[in-house]
């Protein structure tokens, strides 16, 4: 069965704080396809990251980070320098297979960047 | 220019009654999928159309019945609506082998 964990129900930082937040995930399937989408008090869902199982090379952008561990079955999620419009809950995601539409998502992450 | 809209963005009804959630892509997608938020925040799939065709069938009431008249639109009608219906539902669109889109999602909320 696949699954996907967020054990950090919520994080509270001060802006300029770096935070990080994690994901594990389990499946049996050696080829999945792991997301991170950030949805913001407005509702909608964000699309930040897809990265396929055949690669673990870490990505950044901008001030966001990803750091998948295959070893560790992780994607981890850093914000480095987080901004008050960094608030939103976030939430990872695990496809398996060729379809990338059947999305398990995580139960997210709601964090709090107070001024 | 919207790529993925659904309708109404609000939907405020009593029990008991029917009612139905439009979606339409333009981004020229062969699947489109229904998720459904509930109040917790978690999300989980409901449906998936391929070419018109039911391809994702998760363990959804039968109350639920999507529709696809063609490859651009999937429709979500629910009959005899309870309170636990009450959620945010997500239409989205793909491509094989591509991400998902999603729509900005219809909030429903029954009285």
């Amino acid at each position: 069965a696949q699954k996907v964990t967020q054990a950090q129900t919520e994080i509270s930082v001060v802006e300029k704080e770096d935070v990080t937040l994690d994901c594990v995930y389990e499946t049996r399937d050696t080829t999945y396809y792991l997301f991170w989408y950030k949805q913001p008090p407005s509702g909608e869902l964000v699309f930040l990251i897809r990265r396929n199982s055949f690669d673990e090379q870490n990505e950044i952008s901008g001030r966001y980070s990803w750091n998948f561990q295959k070893s560790t079955s992780s994607f981890n999620f850093t914000i480095t320098a987080s901004q008050v419009v960094d608030s939103a809950v976030y939430f990872c995601a695990l496809s398996v297979g060729g379809s990338q539409g059947n999305l398990i998502f995580g139960k997210g992450t709601k964090l709090s960047v107070k001024p | 220019d919207t790529a993925v809209s659904q309708t109404p963005k609000y939907l405020v009804t009593q029990m008991g009654n029917d009612k139905s959630i439009k979606c339409e892509q333009n981004l020229g997608h062969d699947t489109m999928y229904w998720y459904k938020q509930d109040s917790k925040k978690f999300l989980k799939i409901m449906f998936s159309y391929n070419n018109k065709e039911l391809i994702i069938n998760e363990t959804v009431p039968n109350r639920f019945s999507p529709k696809s008249p063609d490859k651009a639109h999937l429709n979500l009608h629910i009959n005899s609506l309870e309170l636990g219906d009450s959620a945010v539902y997500f239409c989205a669109s793909s491509s094989l082998g591509e991400k998902l889109f999603f729509g900005s999602g219809t909030q429903l909320s029954v009285l």
